[in-house]
């Protein structure tokens, strides 16, 4: 089956330190790779996406490849600031369904940048 | 260039009544899905709709809980006899329905179980 396993929360940083958030998945058949961000009171919104191996999605800092060897899509910034606390959810798209496409997340993982 | 819309921003109810919760798809996209998520936990699948069809409704407590997306006018997800474990915040998204698009999300549905 299809399943996306992320790196447990609550994290919590200094400004400009080094971010890595994990997410690993299972799938059934070559499926794409999400990151998505949740301000407080906010909905979900895409930050990056990679649809194959080896893309590298990035955006606003952020970067993830898309490891099919080892079936990651880690999510890192290099200097972190305070906007950045958030929740991330890790997503995946499965293409094997006949009508449409599925989406399987994470449990979400709580970023706390402090100056 | 209007994203998903999602209405009531907020919604209060007293035990017993119905809610009923409105999604308003991102123009041109045809799949809608609806989440639940509680205070401090991840986002739960309810059911995904295609227009005037139910693919997956794995996600959605057997009983009180509906989903249509009908031909016309926007997605609803209605809760009959509400009660206070319904309290959560409700997001629908949309796509276009194709393994390489991202879903969208609306701003979500805040319930509140008086």
């Amino acid at each position: 089956g299809n399943s996306v396993t992320q790196m447990e929360g609550p994290v919590t940083l200094s400004e400009e330190a080094f971010l890595t958030i994990n997410c690993t998945y299972t799938a059934t058949g070559y499926p794409s790779l999400f990151w998505y961000v949740q301000y407080p009171g906010e909905g979900l919104q895409l930050l990056l996406k990679a649809t194959k191996a080896d893309d590298k999605g990035s955006n606003k800092g952020f970067e993830a490849t898309y490891r099919k060897e080892t079936t990651s899509f880690h999510l890192e910034k290099g200097s972190v600031q305070v906007s950045d606390s958030a929740v991330y959810f890790c997503a995946l798209s499965d293409p094997t369904q006949s009508t449409g496409n599925q989406f399987y997340f994470g449990t979400g993982t709580s970023l706390t940048v402090i100056p | 260039n209007a994203g998903v819309m999602q209405n009531p921003r907020h919604l209060v109810r007293r035990r017993g009544q119905e809610a009923r919760l409105r999604c308003s798809p991102m123009k041109g996209h045809s799949h809608v899905y609806w989440y639940r998520q509680l205070p401090e936990e991840g986002l739960k699948f309810m059911v995904y709709l295609q227009k005037e069809n139910i693919i997956d409704e794995s996600g959605m407590p057997k009983e009180r809980f509906s989903a249509e997306f009908p031909k016309e006018g926007p997605s609803i997800l209605r809760i009959q006899q509400v009660v206070r474990g319904d309290s959560a915040a409700y997001f629908c998204a949309s796509s276009l329905g194709r393994s390489n698009q991202p879903q969208h999300f609306g701003d979500g549905t805040r319930l509140s179980i008086l």
